[in-house]
């Protein structure tokens, strides 16, 4: 297994404004991916982030609102742009090898 | 075809009872099913998985049974405990493809001491 760390474990933000929130991996993965967890919710994903290449996103999910970088194998960022109220949730990243996804802590966002 | 439906959405279980949460798939080409389990505040933690050549995985109290021409899988809690009050996460994935997996919406699972 992986051992994922999230910064910031929590945030409370300004409508309008932009948090990043930002995962490291303790050893290189191939895979990593950007999870949202509404309150009480199950997970949907964001997006994969592509080392190297622009992430792919889900439906419903654009790059101008979540963009995401990941410069090398063991760190990547997911930015909330343009925060509004509705993008209260917590946050996860998780890394993958070719079957399992190992999560981190998450980062539980709210917006005022 | 993408859904995972979980049932039930929560579930009151007494002490050394068994609890039985139930998952079931359309896309047949889906050939892992993992369970996570989730305590409040926590990441979702891998439980226990299972791929469609077995119709049975044990580790320990936990078990999951998979029934391929139905389309389901289901995850057993033997002895169930009050340390086991979490909320679980069934899923589906294709590992051949993307590997991106689809979640079922959670079961909250409460062990009454």
């Amino acid at each position: 297994s992986a051992v994922i760390s999230q910064k910031p474990s929590r945030d409370i933000c300004q409508r309008g404004t932009s948090l990043t929130i930002q995962c490291q991996v303790d050893s290189q993965v191939t895979m990593m991916f950007w999870y949202r967890q509404q309150p009480g919710q199950s997970l949907t994903l964001i997006a994969t982030a592509n080392q190297g290449s622009e992430a792919t996103y889900e439906s419903g999910f654009v790059i101008d609102k979540f963009p995401i970088s990941r410069p090398n194998l063991t760190f990547s960022t997911l930015t909330v742009s343009n925060m509004s109220p509705e993008d209260s949730s917590i946050y996860l990243c998780s890394v993958g090898t070719t079957d399992t996804q190992y999560f981190g802590p998450g980062t539980r966002l709210t917006v005022l | 075809q993408q859904q995972v439906k979980q049932s039930p959405q929560s579930l009151i279980v007494q002490k050394g009872g068994i609890s039985i949460i139930n998952c079931a798939y359309e896309n047949t080409a889906f050939d892992y099913f993992p369970w996570y389990q989730q305590f409040p505040g926590k990441g979702p933690a891998l439980l226990i998985a299972i791929r469609p050549d077995v119709s049975e995985k044990k580790e320990g109290r936990f078990t999951i049974s998979f029934n391929k021409s139905a389309k389901q899988f289901s995850l057993h809690i033997m002895d169930s405990q009050p340390g086991d009050s979490a909320t679980y996460f069934c899923a589906a994935s294709m590992t051949s493809g993307t590997y991106k997996y689809i979640f079922g919406t959670g079961t909250r699972l409460k062990v009454l001491a």
